[in-house]
């Protein structure tokens, strides 16, 4: 079963530090997201590309905060200059767009920032 | 903020069915009502979704209403496996799903 899937799974880093996320969509898939989780919350929407064009970033993504999908299909996420604050599960889904297009997320990387 | 609304918790007896609720009165003609859950630590599961038919797959059951302003998830037979949290989420497919916080369903032996 070859679905979503995210690199690193676990990342610690301390403060300052920059980190970059890896995630491989399911191979069809067109449209990518990435999404951040902070405990006891829901995922809140950051970016979507679709193909290679970033399409829509929300205010989320703060300018220490880069996405990027160079040929359409893997995504990576960075995080410069890390913050405290930064410390989420960042998550990434995928989907095939038309019709009741349905987004299927990864297993998302947990970031801890000391 | 998540257009739809849910109670924040839910027990249910294991082999029982467990029906979670959800109001979405503001939803679109062309918005559908999508489910997913979340097993702790793992990212979020795709269940089901529909736009004003009931629909029914292998893992559930959705009932949405007439006037398409509430619908409510149903588990047939619930198993200790089902313990996660449960969002339920209007949208037109493409672009942000936006999750509010769920109905964080325990089923118990």
């Amino acid at each position: 079963d070859t679905g979503v899937s995210q690199d690193p799974r676990h990342k610690i880093t301390k403060r300052g530090q920059n980190v970059t996320f890896r995630c491989d969509p399911i191979s069809e898939h067109n449209r990518l997201y990435w999404y951040r989780q902070t405990l006891g919350q829901g995922p809140e929407f950051l970016t979507y590309f679709q193909n290679e064009a970033q399409l829509e970033k929300s205010r989320l993504l703060s300018d220490r905060f880069s996405a990027e999908r160079p040929k359409g299909s893997f995504s990576t996420l960075e995080i410069q200059r890390t913050e405290q604050g930064d410390s989420a599960m960042y998550l990434c889904a995928s989907s095939l767009s038309g019709s009741r297009e349905t987004q299927y997320f990864g297993p998302g990387t947990r970031l801890l920032v000391l | 903020d998540a257009k739809t609304t849910q109670p924040p918790s839910m027990d249910c007896a294991e082999g029982r069915a467990a029906n979670l609720p959800c109001n979405h009165s503001t939803i679109s003609g062309n918005e559908y009502v999508y489910w997913y859950r979340q097993i702790h630590s793992q990212g979020p599961q795709y269940i089901i979704h529909g736009l004003k038919n009931n629909e029914t797959n292998e893992m559930a059951s959705l009932i949405i209403t007439e006037d398409r302003k509430s619908s409510t998830l149903i588990l047939p037979h619930a198993t200790l496996r089902d313990t996660a949290v449960y969002y339920c989420i209007e949208g037109a497919g493409s672009y942000q799903l936006t999750f509010g916080k769920g109905t964080k369903l325990s089923v118990i032996p």
